[in-house]
């Protein structure tokens, strides 16, 4: 299994609070990915990050922010968090070039936005 | 704008049978697709993939059959066991070189011993 954490792993905090979600991993691949899975949903992306201070939008990503600003750590920042944000994210990585470039996923963090 | 999609949200078989999750799409970009499973409480773990160029990959008891024509790609668990029991997402990437992906809604297989 690839060396991937997510911390905090639960986390309830109140609406208009702001949030940080941290994703480490210890396999140098250069991809990084926050998605965040809701019923109904399946996983969407929200940010990823192609290399040290390269990020990108996904298809969900109003209301966050990222940073990464070494290749073993991406962050995920809510500013201010509303309850539609209660979600379970999870962070990805990836890092082989060509066609075998399957993701590896982080154990979760539930956050809970009342 | 749901560009891939499971359409069945859960699956029953019963233990030794097979398991057949299916999953459709429609960008046609599309060129590169992976099965994930996830057990509750932990992230998806990576199953399967085909690429674009192929019909069919085969891995163990895991098969991932691609019909471009018809935008659908299915796979087949043979025989099930109740450890498969889980959520199965499928995802499809039409990015090549930034691995993007757009995942389906997920289907829960249960299978029954």
């Amino acid at each position: 299994d690839a060396g991937i954490t997510q911390s905090p792993r639960h986390k309830v905090t109140e609406t208009g609070t702001p949030v940080t979600l941290r994703c480490h991993q210890t396999e140098n691949h250069r991809y990084m990915y926050w998605y965040r899975q809701d019923p109904g949903h399946g996983l969407r992306l929200i940010h990823y990050s192609y290399g040290v201070k390269d990020t990108d939008k996904g298809e969900v990503s109003d209301g966050y922010s990222v940073s990464r600003s070494k290749t073993e750590d991406f962050l995920l920042t809510l500013e201010s968090a509303t309850s539609s944000q209660t979600s379970v994210y999870f962070c990805a990585i990836s890092g082989r070039q060509g066609m075998s470039s399957e993701q590896y996923f982080g154990p979760g963090t539930r956050l809970t936005v009342t | 704008d749901q560009q891939v999609k499971q359409n069945s949200p859960s699956l029953s078989v019963q233990e030794g049978r097979i398991s057949i999750l299916n999953c459709d799409y429609t960008n046609s970009m599309f060129d590169y697709f992976l099965w994930y499973k996830k057990y509750p409480a932990e992230g998806p773990t990576f199953l399967i993939s085909i690429s674009s160029i192929k019909d069919k990959n085969e891995d163990g008891r895991f098969t991932v059959f691609l019909n471009k024509s018809a935008k659908h790609l299915s796979l087949h668990i043979v025989p099930s066991q109740p450890g498969d029991s889980a959520v199965y997402f499928c995802a499809a990437s039409a990015e090549s070189g930034t691995y993007k992906y757009i995942f389906g809604t997920g289907t829960r297989l249960k299978v029954l011993a």
